[in-house]
């Protein structure tokens, strides 16, 4: 049961542009999104996250949008540089007492110059 | 500051054994927490430890078991190691049992033949 979904395995994008990443869920409970940035041999690093209770979240070049009635998030990244190029997990939890997140299977951002 | 440092990095067992895998977090923080990463796919949630008590447990055989220590180090075990064990063991650590403070290491890469 894939509770967090992103369906695209890869992207492509230019320099300068704009890459935008998505993905969804399917559990109502989940109440805060994360989106991680993992490089080969490392692991994940937070980028950023969105609460349920709000819609957007901005850091820098980094944008999450979170679209409830839909259960859909995105990620906006502008400009996006060749140093962006990675893979990115979208990740979910909710308010059980610990912490546990359930990931999505990831998207592969590769940003030419 | 040092980040969670987990050892070793690589790992190769045969179907059968059992491994040990060892986690140190970040100095100050008590809660850690074990996600296995299968190839192509995102991390998923094994354990979470905190204060040396099991806070939470995800959907993994009993063969998996892990403790705390009392410096707040951790250890994941796994018995009968079976083919499909192969994969990238992930350790994050944060300062709560609750919230989404993580920060991760860089990964035990576990080869079982």
């Amino acid at each position: 049961d894939q509770q967090v979904k992103q369906n695209s395995p890869s992207l492509s994008v230019q320099e300068g542009r704009i890459s935008i990443l998505n993905c969804d869920y399917t559990n109502s409970m989940f109440d805060y999104f994360l989106w991680y940035k993992k490089y080969p041999a490392e692991g994940p690093t937070f980028l950023i996250s969105i609460s349920s209770i709000k819609d957007k979240n901005e850091d820098g070049r980094f944008t999450v949008f979170l679209n409830k009635s839909a259960k859909h998030l995105s990620l906006h990244i502008v400009p996006s540089q060749p140093g962006d190029s990675a893979v990115y997990f979208c990740a979910a939890s909710a308010n059980t007492g610990f912490q546990k997140l359930v990931f999505g299977t990831g998207t592969r951002l590769l940003v030419s110059p | 500051d040092a980040g969670v440092t987990q050892s070793p990095t690589h790992l190769i067992k045969t179907r059968g054994q059992h491994v040990t895998l060892r986690c140190s977090p970040i100095s100050g923080h008590k809660s850690v927490s074990w996600y296995q990463q299968v190839l192509g796919q995102g991390p998923q949630f094994i354990f979470q430890y905190y204060e040396k008590e099991e806070r939470g447990r995800g959907n993994f055989p009993d063969r998996f078991s892990a403790r705390q220590f009392p410096n707040y180090s951790s250890e994941l075990n796994v018995n009968a190691l079976l083919l499909g064990d192969s994969a990238l063991y992930l350790c994050a650590s944060s300062l709560w049992a609750a919230g989404y403070g993580y920060t991760f290491g860089s990964g035990t890469r576990l080869t079982v033949v």
